[in-house]
């Protein structure tokens, strides 16, 4: 079985710090870990993802995450952070074979001050 | 342009009524899914689809149904089975297989009045 867990379910920053979101996943075998964004009342969008390339993988809008198989982490990471940047995250592990089931965190919303 | 529409964006259902909320794809996707969306919950997996004719329950499929006579369509019917149905609903698709990522849509934000 596979599962997500989410350490915040908020965090605050101001505009122009440094963003650490934080995710931890189980699986029993090599997993696919992807991070969206979702902003009030829309959909979700992709901002990056981890299919056992490399464990340092960069997304859109200036996000990075990176695989750490040992802490079984995929933290979520910006240098600096925009006012759009606020808005809630996911993070979501599936199986790399087979059908793909994702399964979801239950949620980071960040909060950006100016 | 391909991607994933849902409508209606909002939706209002009086209590025992069932009610369909559509979902149309133009990325020649084999899976879909239906997702739903409650506050500090995240999404869970309502049912999902790897092929057309076919599909499965996800973990909360009570009270729902759906079809898949057509890739391209997934529609999911709110019965008035599910007790409570208020809710924002996503669907999504994707190749279905391996590790390539999901499209969602906009959603649909059902009320029940």
């Amino acid at each position: 079985a596979q599962s997500v867990t989410q350490l915040d379910s908020h965090v605050s920053v101001s505009e122009g710090t440094p963003v650490l979101l934080r995710c931890n996943y189980s699986s029993s075998y090599s997993p696919s870990l992807f991070w969206y964004v979702q902003h009030p009342n829309k959909g979700l969008q992709l901002l990056l993802k981890y299919t056992s390339a490399a464990t340092l993988v960069k997304g859109i809008n200036g996000f990075e995450a990176e695989f750490k198989k040992s802490e079984t982490s995929f933290h979520l990471t910006k240098p600096s952070a925009h006012m759009s940047d606020a808005a809630e995250y996911f993070c979501v592990v599936s199986g790399n074979t087979g059908f793909q089931k994702l399964v979801f965190g239950t949620g980071t919303r960040l909060l950006v001050s100016p | 342009d391909g991607g994933i529409t849902q409508s209606p964006k909002y939706l209002f259902r009086k209590e025992g009524q069932n009610v369909t909320l559509s979902c149309e794809q133009n990325l020649n996707h084999d899976a879909m899914y239906w997702y739903r969306q409650d506050p500090g919950q995240g999404l869970r997996l309502i049912y999902y689809s790897q092929i057309v004719n076919d599909f499965q329950k996800g973990d909360i499929a009570e009270g729902y149904s759906v079809s898949r006579e057509k890739k391209e369509s997934f529609p999911l019917t709110v019965t008035s089975a599910q007790k409570n149905p208020t809710a924002f609903y996503l669907c999504a698709s994707s190749p279905g297989q391996g590790t390539a990522s999901a499209f969602f849509g906009q959603g649909t934000r059902l009320t029940v009045v």
